[in-house]
Protein backbone atom coordinates (compact mmCIF):
# COMPACT_ATOMS: atom_id res chain seq x y z
CA UNK A 1 0.00 0.00 0.00
CA UNK A 2 1.58 3.26 -1.13
CA UNK A 3 1.96 6.25 1.81
CA UNK A 4 2.31 9.92 1.27
CA UNK A 5 4.77 11.60 3.42
CA UNK A 6 4.38 15.34 2.95
CA UNK A 7 7.23 18.12 4.04
CA UNK A 8 6.73 20.41 7.50
CA UNK A 9 4.38 22.85 8.14
CA UNK A 10 5.16 26.07 6.66
CA UNK A 11 4.99 29.92 7.50
CA UNK A 12 5.35 32.25 4.39
CA UNK A 13 5.43 35.98 3.76
CA UNK A 14 2.52 37.51 1.40
CA UNK A 15 3.95 38.07 -1.99
CA UNK A 16 6.52 34.60 -1.61
CA UNK A 17 6.20 31.45 -2.53
CA UNK A 18 6.09 27.69 -1.05
CA UNK A 19 7.28 24.80 -2.32
CA UNK A 20 5.68 21.00 -0.73
CA UNK A 21 6.59 18.19 -1.14
CA UNK A 22 5.11 14.51 -1.56
CA UNK A 23 6.91 11.02 -0.72
CA UNK A 24 6.13 8.05 -1.87
CA UNK A 25 7.15 4.97 0.26
CA UNK A 26 6.15 1.47 0.14
CA UNK A 27 5.95 1.81 -3.36
CA UNK A 28 5.83 4.71 -6.60
CA UNK A 29 3.72 6.96 -7.98
CA UNK A 30 3.85 4.26 -11.40
CA UNK A 31 0.28 4.55 -13.04
CA UNK A 32 -0.87 6.94 -10.57
CA UNK A 33 -2.70 9.91 -10.84
CA UNK A 34 -1.04 12.51 -8.13
CA UNK A 35 -3.44 15.00 -6.84
CA UNK A 36 -3.19 18.61 -4.99
CA UNK A 37 -5.94 19.46 -3.08
CA UNK A 38 -6.18 22.50 -0.04
CA UNK A 39 -8.64 23.18 2.86
CA UNK A 40 -9.04 26.33 4.14
CA UNK A 41 -9.43 26.89 7.93
CA UNK A 42 -13.21 25.65 8.57
CA UNK A 43 -13.84 25.64 4.83
CA UNK A 44 -14.46 22.33 1.73
CA UNK A 45 -11.49 20.60 -0.24
CA UNK A 46 -10.77 22.56 -2.98
CA UNK A 47 -8.96 20.79 -6.09
CA UNK A 48 -6.05 22.82 -7.01
CA UNK A 49 -4.11 20.24 -9.58
CA UNK A 50 -2.83 17.16 -10.77
CA UNK A 51 -0.01 15.10 -12.60
CA UNK A 52 -0.03 11.79 -13.87
CA UNK A 53 3.82 11.47 -13.59
CA UNK A 54 4.25 8.18 -15.98
CA UNK A 55 2.23 10.57 -19.16
CA UNK A 56 3.84 13.59 -18.16
CA UNK A 57 0.17 14.88 -18.02
CA UNK A 58 -0.13 17.73 -15.81
CA UNK A 59 -3.69 20.04 -15.14
CA UNK A 60 -4.54 22.87 -12.83
CA UNK A 61 -7.97 24.24 -11.52
CA UNK A 62 -8.16 27.45 -13.42
CA UNK A 63 -8.31 29.57 -10.20
CA UNK A 64 -4.83 28.53 -9.42
CA UNK A 65 -3.96 28.09 -13.09
CA UNK A 66 -1.50 31.19 -12.95
CA UNK A 67 0.43 30.63 -9.64
CA UNK A 68 0.71 27.25 -9.20
CA UNK A 69 3.62 24.37 -10.81
CA UNK A 70 3.17 20.92 -9.85
CA UNK A 71 6.50 18.82 -10.71
CA UNK A 72 7.24 15.26 -9.73
CA UNK A 73 10.95 13.57 -9.67
CA UNK A 74 10.27 10.16 -10.42
CA UNK A 75 13.87 8.97 -9.47
CA UNK A 76 12.65 9.42 -5.72
CA UNK A 77 8.95 9.06 -6.07
CA UNK A 78 8.41 12.68 -5.10
CA UNK A 79 5.79 15.61 -6.46
CA UNK A 80 6.11 18.85 -5.54
CA UNK A 81 3.49 21.76 -5.58
CA UNK A 82 4.91 25.43 -5.25
CA UNK A 83 2.21 28.23 -5.08
CA UNK A 84 3.58 31.40 -5.74
CA UNK A 85 2.06 35.48 -5.47
CA UNK A 86 0.92 34.10 -1.75
CA UNK A 87 -2.05 35.78 -0.08
CA UNK A 88 -3.58 35.42 3.20
CA UNK A 89 -6.16 33.54 1.85
CA UNK A 90 -3.87 30.72 0.64
CA UNK A 91 -4.04 29.62 4.47
CA UNK A 92 -4.62 26.23 4.54
CA UNK A 93 -3.75 22.83 4.78
CA UNK A 94 -2.34 21.14 1.73
CA UNK A 95 -3.03 17.47 0.97
CA UNK A 96 -1.55 15.49 -1.88
CA UNK A 97 -3.44 12.23 -2.90
CA UNK A 98 -2.41 9.19 -5.33
CA UNK A 99 -4.80 6.75 -7.06
CA UNK A 100 -4.56 4.16 -9.53
CA UNK A 101 -8.47 4.79 -10.44
CA UNK A 102 -8.61 8.79 -10.86
CA UNK A 103 -10.53 9.29 -7.27
CA UNK A 104 -8.21 10.05 -5.11
CA UNK A 105 -7.09 6.54 -2.45
CA UNK A 106 -4.30 7.51 -0.57
CA UNK A 107 -3.29 10.58 1.36
CA UNK A 108 -0.62 12.19 2.64
CA UNK A 109 -1.08 13.55 6.08
CA UNK A 110 -1.54 17.65 4.95
CA UNK A 111 0.74 20.18 5.26
CA UNK A 112 -0.22 23.44 7.01
CA UNK A 113 0.85 26.53 5.06
CA UNK A 114 0.64 29.89 6.87
CA UNK A 115 0.75 33.12 4.83
CA UNK A 116 0.61 35.96 7.65
CA UNK A 117 3.02 39.25 7.69
CA UNK B 1 -18.59 21.25 -13.65
CA UNK B 2 -20.36 22.78 -10.68
CA UNK B 3 -21.30 20.55 -7.99
CA UNK B 4 -24.09 21.05 -5.88
CA UNK B 5 -24.70 18.84 -2.11
CA UNK B 6 -27.80 18.93 -0.26
CA UNK B 7 -28.39 19.25 2.34
CA UNK B 8 -26.09 21.59 4.22
CA UNK B 9 -26.32 19.89 7.64
CA UNK B 10 -28.51 16.70 8.50
CA UNK B 11 -29.36 15.90 11.23
CA UNK B 12 -30.41 12.33 12.21
CA UNK B 13 -29.83 9.87 14.70
CA UNK B 14 -27.65 6.70 15.43
CA UNK B 15 -29.77 3.68 13.60
CA UNK B 16 -31.66 6.05 10.98
CA UNK B 17 -30.85 6.06 7.05
CA UNK B 18 -28.99 8.74 6.34
CA UNK B 19 -29.51 9.70 2.06
CA UNK B 20 -27.09 12.68 0.57
CA UNK B 21 -27.44 14.08 -2.70
CA UNK B 22 -24.63 15.72 -5.26
CA UNK B 23 -26.24 17.39 -8.40
CA UNK B 24 -23.66 18.52 -11.42
CA UNK B 25 -24.06 21.35 -13.59
CA UNK B 26 -23.43 18.88 -16.63
CA UNK B 27 -23.11 15.14 -17.33
CA UNK B 28 -20.45 13.63 -15.48
CA UNK B 29 -18.32 11.83 -17.82
CA UNK B 30 -18.03 7.68 -17.58
CA UNK B 31 -19.90 8.41 -13.87
CA UNK B 32 -16.70 9.34 -12.61
CA UNK B 33 -18.02 10.34 -9.79
CA UNK B 34 -16.63 10.04 -6.05
CA UNK B 35 -17.83 10.35 -2.00
CA UNK B 36 -15.08 11.03 0.65
CA UNK B 37 -15.84 11.03 3.96
CA UNK B 38 -14.03 13.65 6.57
CA UNK B 39 -13.57 13.71 10.50
CA UNK B 40 -12.11 16.44 12.60
CA UNK B 41 -8.48 16.76 12.19
CA UNK B 42 -8.36 13.85 9.87
CA UNK B 43 -7.58 13.62 5.88
CA UNK B 44 -10.60 12.94 3.62
CA UNK B 45 -11.31 8.82 3.46
CA UNK B 46 -12.50 7.48 -0.04
CA UNK B 47 -15.69 5.75 0.34
CA UNK B 48 -17.14 5.28 -3.39
CA UNK B 49 -15.65 5.59 -6.38
CA UNK B 50 -17.34 5.06 -10.37
CA UNK B 51 -20.33 6.23 -8.49
CA UNK B 52 -21.32 3.11 -6.98
CA UNK B 53 -17.97 0.97 -6.36
CA UNK B 54 -17.14 0.86 -2.88
CA UNK B 55 -13.40 1.49 -1.74
CA UNK B 56 -11.29 -1.36 -0.19
CA UNK B 57 -12.39 -1.72 3.45
CA UNK B 58 -15.41 0.37 3.27
CA UNK B 59 -18.78 -1.37 4.67
CA UNK B 60 -21.67 -1.84 2.50
CA UNK B 61 -24.38 0.20 4.80
CA UNK B 62 -22.53 2.88 2.57
CA UNK B 63 -24.34 2.58 -1.22
CA UNK B 64 -23.61 5.23 -4.11
CA UNK B 65 -25.82 5.20 -6.76
CA UNK B 66 -26.87 7.72 -9.80
CA UNK B 67 -25.70 8.38 -12.70
CA UNK B 68 -25.59 11.70 -15.45
CA UNK B 69 -26.03 14.62 -13.02
CA UNK B 70 -27.64 13.34 -9.94
CA UNK B 71 -25.82 11.02 -7.59
CA UNK B 72 -26.73 9.96 -4.31
CA UNK B 73 -25.14 8.62 -1.35
CA UNK B 74 -26.94 6.25 1.02
CA UNK B 75 -25.93 4.87 4.60
CA UNK B 76 -27.91 2.32 6.29
CA UNK B 77 -28.33 1.89 10.30
CA UNK B 78 -25.74 4.82 10.78
CA UNK B 79 -23.31 3.88 13.50
CA UNK B 80 -21.80 6.76 15.80
CA UNK B 81 -18.38 6.75 13.42
CA UNK B 82 -20.70 7.99 10.76
CA UNK B 83 -21.33 11.33 11.56
CA UNK B 84 -18.79 13.49 9.64
CA UNK B 85 -18.68 15.89 6.36
CA UNK B 86 -18.68 13.82 3.16
CA UNK B 87 -17.95 15.30 0.00
CA UNK B 88 -18.74 14.39 -3.60
CA UNK B 89 -15.47 15.00 -6.05
CA UNK B 90 -16.34 14.71 -9.99
CA UNK B 91 -13.10 13.26 -11.78
CA UNK B 92 -14.08 12.53 -15.16
CA UNK B 93 -12.54 15.87 -17.04
CA UNK B 94 -8.86 16.64 -16.59
CA UNK B 95 -10.36 19.68 -13.66
CA UNK B 96 -11.83 17.63 -11.10
CA UNK B 97 -14.06 19.71 -8.34
CA UNK B 98 -15.76 18.97 -5.69
CA UNK B 99 -19.14 19.63 -3.92
CA UNK B 100 -19.70 22.15 -0.94
CA UNK B 101 -20.01 19.25 1.57
CA UNK B 102 -22.69 17.75 3.36
CA UNK B 103 -22.70 17.91 7.51
CA UNK B 104 -24.17 14.91 9.02
CA UNK B 105 -24.64 15.36 12.88
CA UNK B 106 -26.32 13.61 15.65
CA UNK B 107 -29.77 14.23 16.02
Amino acid sequence: QVQLVQSETEVKRPGSSVKVSCKASGGTFSSQTVSWVRQAPGHGLEWVGRIIPTLDIINYAQSFQDRVSITAEKSTSTVYMELSSLRSDDTAIYYCASSPIGAPLYWGQGTLVTVSS
Amino acid sequence: IVLTQSPGTLSLSPGERATLSCRASQSVSANYLAWYQQKPGQAPRLLIYGASSRAIGIPDRFTGSGSGTDFTLSINRLEPEDFAVYYCQQYGTSIYTFGQGTKLEIK
